[in-house]
């Protein structure tokens, strides 16, 4: 099946500073590629999502990018606030077994 | 439309008895996943029914088992309840399986084994 790997776990970083976090993927069928925001006691939430005719897609001050050879793709955050602070999923559905394979997430913190 | 519901959203319960939760998908959707999430373990996908039939099982115990109704309102049952079993349970829909939908969460069911 998909193994899909997320990185770093935690992330640290000042207000105003930019976050990414890297997710890498095994199944070269898998072609869909969202990612998940989940506050502290909320459900999880989507907040951008690619498909694999994509190279990039981007939405305010998030962007996510999908480098389909080398299997992995990345979310960028640009003029992080404190607001940002959650915990970040990434996931790659396959096209072959038809569901979601989500990264063990990534904890941000956003220092004011 | 409304979101996707889960009842009950909190539940205690001791060692050896058994459970089931309740999962109402938003309207139009037929495929319903779920997952338990306990701290520092992410999302561990447990099954996903599509039109009343298991699509996809993850690494669960037997213990573990769903179903879907003709509706798609799904539930999962847990039996023989463990310590470890402790965790909130998350379900999320969408149209169909595969096709690159959007997933939808429900707020989760919170359940603690005493």
């Amino acid at each position: 099946g998909e193994n899909v790997e997320q990185h770093p776990s935690t992330l640290s970083v000042q207000e105003g500073d930019s976050a990414v976090i890297k997710c890498t993927y095994s199944d070269s069928a898998s072609n869909y590629f969202p990612w998940y925001k989940q506050e502290l006691g909320k459900r999880p939430q989507l907040i951008i999502d690619i498909r694999s005719n994509v190279g990039e897609k981007k939405d305010q001050r998030i962007a996510v990018t999908l480098n389909k050879t080398a299997k992995h793709f990345s979310l960028h955050i640009t003029e992080t606030q404190p607001e940002d602070s959650a915990v970040y999923f990434c996931a790659a559905e396959s096209s072959t077994l038809g569901r979601l394979y989500f990264g063990r997430g990534t904890q941000l913190t956003v220092w004011p | 439309k409304a979101g996707v519901t889960q009842t009950p959203r909190y539940l205690i319960k001791t060692r050896g008895q058994q459970v089931t939760l309740s999962c109402s998908p938003i309207s139009g959707h037929r495929s319903v996943s779920w997952y338990q999430q306990t701290p520092g373990q992410g999302l561990q996908f447990l099954f996903e029914y599509f039109s009343e039939t298991q699509r996809n099982k993850g690494n669960f115990p037997g213990r573990f088992s769903g179903r879907q109704f003709s509706n798609s309102r799904s539930e999962m049952n847990v039996s023989t309840l463990e310590l470890g079993d402790s965790a909130l349970y998350l379900c999320a829909t969408r149209l169909r399986t595969g096709g690159g939908d959007t997933q939808y969460f429900g707020p989760g069911t919170r359940l603690t084994v005493l």
